[in-house]
């Protein structure tokens, strides 16, 4: 059983489109994240949702919007995409939001925007 | 403000070698440190972490790391290198109370038969 799954796997869209990411993860944990990894493979959190609560909103454009309709499910909305939102977008989550916390990493989503 | 420092964006080994990877961290109180693993077109996973119990933690796959805050350092170490073993290793810190885990830049471990 996958533990946290994303789809789609792979995305290729066109600038100016509306797109959504969705996220679901078994584990029955309570945490839920978005990160954004560049072409470098920096990795940065986007957002963290703690039991449906907003607790992470780094400074990422407005167009970027997470929705967690319930504790198991993390889907990210994004508006009038750019040629700069092209990276892997991963999903993760965690027992709680403790520090000392294990965080779960999705498969990834390749985002190609032209 | 909490932060990770991966020494070598690149690391080369051959088959059976000791493996080495660096990293340090800056944080004004005893953090918690991980370290993940990508393999190529996946998401990471967790090799080990430190959570303030033994210095010296053990992971999976045969990987170690050593914490010592007298050089505010976390390497991870394999002693014999696997084919297996060539990916990508992030190290990351956590503990400001902010639910927030920041990544180094990762290192690219490449393994030579």
């Amino acid at each position: 059983d996958t533990a946290v799954s994303q789809t789609p796997k792979y995305l290729v869209t066109q600038m100016g489109n509306d797109k959504s990411i969705k996220c679901e993860q078994n584990l029955g944990h309570d945490t839920m994240y978005w990160y954004k990894q560049d072409s470098k493979k920096f990795l940065k959190i986007m957002f963290s949702y703690n039991n449906k609560e907003l607790i992470i909103n780094e400074t990422v454009p407005n167009r970027f919007s997470p929705k967690s309709p319930d504790k198991a499910h993390l889907n990210l909305h994004i508006n009038s995409l750019e040629l700069g939102d092209s990276a892997v977008y991963f999903c993760a989550s965690s027992r709680g939001r403790g520090d000392q916390e294990t965080q779960y990493f999705g498969p990834g989503t390749r985002l190609l925007v032209l | 403000a909490q932060s990770v420092t991966q020494l070598g964006s690149h690391v080369s080994v051959s088959e059976g070698a000791l493996v080495l990877l660096r990293c340090n961290y800056s944080s004004s109180v005893p953090p918690y440190l991980f370290w993940y693993v990508q393999y190529p077109n996946q998401g990471l996973q967790l090799l080990l972490k430190y959570t303030s119990a033994a210095t010296l933690v053990k992971g999976i796959n045969g990987f170690e790391a050593e914490f010592k805050k007298s050089e505010t350092s976390f390497h991870l170490t394999k002693p014999s290198a696997h084919m297996s073993d060539a990916a990508e290793y992030f190290c990351a810190v956590r503990r400001d109370g902010g639910f927030k885990t920041i990544f180094g830049a990762g290192t690219r471990l490449f393994v030579k038969a």
